[in-house]
């Protein structure tokens, strides 16, 4: 089963504005990884967070890490077309090498 | 290599038949993962390997499913008597080292059981 829920399932924004999107896991972590997909099926690595680190910043992404509640959240900031993708986090769980993926959120933003 | 590369990037096969998917991962990498994603849904974890040995094999469906990595760099999946809800998108993934670590993913194969 897969541990990290994303939410929401969908979003659909102006070009511009900014989209956050949630996740949230279930056990204790050793990182907390994004990734992107386009329609296509290869997977892109966008942002890797310990679990000992609770913001971390490229371009125009923000990413937060809560372990008390178990989420974090990723923010894209001043959003482009091309940012029309889903977006799924990734656990590597403590103890453990696997990494598990949400279901994801798949952003739409509007031209 | 300069990417993740998997052969072939589709395969349609009929019911019962038996499928091997290959992955062959960055130069160096000695982690690597296959995946199992379905339409709408995220990356299922099937196989992790360390080197040449299965280090986690927890995601494997049933033991119809079967992967090597006989030399420590490319790994084959193999799916016996495939069943029409085989049908997936296979992603194979490599990373540096096992956690802590960006993993670099392949296009995947597009299996289509009929």
């Amino acid at each position: 089963s897969q541990q990290g829920e994303e939410d929401p399932q969908a979003l659909s924004i102006q070009e511009g504005e900014n989209a956050t999107m949630n996740c949230s896991y279930k056990t204790s972590i050793n990182n907390l990884q994004w990734y992107r997909q386009n329609s296509g099926r290869g997977l892109v690595h966008l942002i890797l967070i310990r679990s000992n680190e609770r913001e971390k910043h490229s371009g125009r992404l923000r990413v937060t890490l809560d372990t008390s509640k178990k989420s974090s959240s990723l923010l894209i900031t001043a959003s482009r077309a091309a940012d029309t993708a889903s977006y799924f986090c990734a656990t590597d769980e403590r103890g453990g090498f696997k990494t598990i993926f949400g279901a994801g959120t798949r952003l739409f933003v509007k031209a | 290599g300069a990417g993740v590369s998997q052969t072939p990037s589709n395969k349609v096969t009929e019911k019962g038949k038996y499928v091997e998917l290959r992955c062959d991962p960055i130069s160096g990498h000695t982690a690597l993962y296959w995946y199992r994603q379905s339409l709408g849904q995220g990356p299922e974890f099937l196989i992790y390997f360390q080197g040449t040995g299965a280090a986690d094999d927890s995601g494997l469906p049933n033991d119809r499913f079967f992967a090597v990595r006989p030399e420590g760099s490319v790994s084959t999946l193999k799916i016996q008597r495939t069943e029409r809800g085989d049908s997936a998108v296979y992603l194979c993934a490599s990373s540096r080292a096992a956690g802590n670590t960006e993993a670099f993913f392949g296009q995947g194969t597009r299996l289509t059981v009929v």
